[in-house]
């Protein structure tokens, strides 16, 4: 089991670009999660998928974030345009719906830095 | 508004010593407790995890004590060592899989 795969690890774009950020996550997880980490608020949950179906995205700061899962095994995460205060460490996370006892299974993160 | 609240943001512990975690939350309909343990550059990932019909959980040198009248639980560390130099989140969930995060404390173990 690879477990939930991120990329890139790394971003560093310009303000006002569009970012994408992707993410498999685990094979038979049927729960997606979207995390924003700062040092300032700690990880904040954005948005979260259930059987492919947005189920809350009230954590999604405003209207220049959008997140898709096309199909169990893709998500994606768009910034457009993006600004400086986006810089931070994006998670996404993997579960089995109902089975909390295994909890999330996180990625590695993408570190974006907008300059 | 944070659901879950941890204290302390940060913490220096000795080699040997015991590291303690705190967390509270206001909620009654919680139900599940886990932490997860963080390394620089990686995910959070599950460290150990209660219930609230048992009040104290132990794994190893991990144990979580857990007090449902006064909502809260903290996750202490006995004999804490270099390697456990890392961030550690509290969460609490609901039936209904979504966990909510405290803010995280940075332990640091001095040699």
């Amino acid at each position: 089991d690879a477990g939930v795969i991120q990329s890139p690890r790394h971003e560093v774009t310009e303000m006002g670009q569009e970012v994408t950020l992707r993410c498999k996550p685990i094979s038979g997880h049927n729960s997606l999660f979207w995390y924003r980490q700062t040092m300032m608020r700690g990880l904040e949950l954005l948005i979260y998928f259930n059987n492919n179906v947005p189920i809350d995205d009230s954590g999604m700061p405003e209207d220049r974030f959008s997140a898709k899962m096309p199909n169990a095994s893709f998500s994606t995460l768009k910034i457009q345009p993006s600004e400086p205060r986006d810089s931070a460490v994006y998670f996404c996370a993997s579960s089995l719906r109902g089975v909390r006892l295994y909890g999330y299974t996180f990625g590695s993160g993408t570190r974006l830095t907008v300059v | 508004q944070q659901q879950v609240k941890q204290s302390p943001q940060s913490l220096i512990v000795q080699k040997g010593g015991i590291s303690i975690i705190n967390c509270a939350y206001e909620n009654t309909a919680f139900d599940y407790f886990p932490w997860y343990q963080q390394f620089p550059g990686k995910g959070p990932a599950l460290l150990i995890a209660i219930r609230p019909d048992v009040s104290e959980k132990k794994e190893g040198r991990f144990t979580i004590s857990f007090n449902k009248s006064a909502k809260q639980f903290s996750l202490h560390i006995m004999d804490s060592q270099p390697g456990d130099s890392a961030t550690y989140f509290c969460a609490a969930s609901a039936t209904g899989n979504q966990f909510y995060f405290g803010t995280g404390t940075s332990l640091t173990v001095i040699p």
